[in-house]
């Protein structure tokens, strides 16, 4: 059975950091593009980066751009979201989520979510 | 960045009902358009993709329609456990924004 098991969140003060996780299982990791979407409280979904197959490409959306790192590691299963220079506005539960395609080219949308972790940056 | 509005914000329906919910993009899109459900402290589930293709295992009273800018989802009897939260995401250019949400509600 595929999952993705996100661990990590918690409370944060504001400018703090944190390192999201997401471990993948019932698939083969290495070969999907991946995300992370976060929902804001009581908000809509805001799709946040995602990584190519190899790690080799990233993008963000541009409230993130420069303070948020994806990463992954394939050996593990893993998929990384480091958060530094946190604000109170990225408060949100936060989902990994698969892409769709089972090629090399993303399709950019999610088939596959975990059950997200809650960030709160809060003093 | 493309908009996506949704409307209405929230419904109330019975059980058996027909729903359609639309979705309007702020930029000509195709059909690059997708649906997806949340219930309350779940994760969101895909239930459309590409504008009117019904994901696997998602069951045949759901459908999409629309291209261009103008989308709809269609619940052609609604059950009990589609009480639900739906969103529109579109997959066009980045960033893939969401909708904000259409919920539906037990009248």
């Amino acid at each position: 059975e595929l999952q993705l098991v996100e661990s990590g969140g918690g409370l944060v003060q504001p400018g703090g950091s944190l390192r999201l996780s997401c471990e993948a299982s019932g698939f083969t990791f290495s070969s999907y593009w991946m995300n992370w979407v976060r929902q804001a409280p009581g908000k809509g979904l805001e799709w946040v980066a995602n990584i190519k197959q190899d790690g080799s490409a990233t993008y963000y959306v541009d409230s993130v751009r420069g303070r948020f790192t994806i990463s992954r590691d394939n050996a593990k299963n893993s998929l990384y979201l480091q958060m530094n220079s946190l604000r109170a506005e990225d408060t949100a539960v936060y989902y990994c989520a698969k892409d769709a395609s089972h090629t090399d080219s993303p399709w950019y949308y999610f088939n596959h979510w975990g059950q997200g972790s809650l960030v709160t940056v809060s003093s | 960045d493309i908009q996506l509005t949704q409307s209405p914000s929230s419904l109330s329906a019975s059980v058996g009902d027909r729903v359609t919910i639309t979705c309007r993009a702020s930029h000509y899109i195709t059909t690059y358009l997708n649906w997806y459900q949340q219930k309350p402290g779940k994760a969101p589930k895909l239930l459309i993709f590409g504008a009117s293709n019904l994901q696997s295992g998602v069951p045949s009273r759901f459908s999409g329609s629309g291209s261009g800018t103008d989308f709809t989802l269609t619940i052609s009897s609604l059950q009990p456990e589609d009480f639900a939260t739906y969103s529109c995401q579109h997959s066009y250019t980045p960033p893939w924004t969401f909708g904000q949400g259409t919920k539906v509600e037990f009248k």
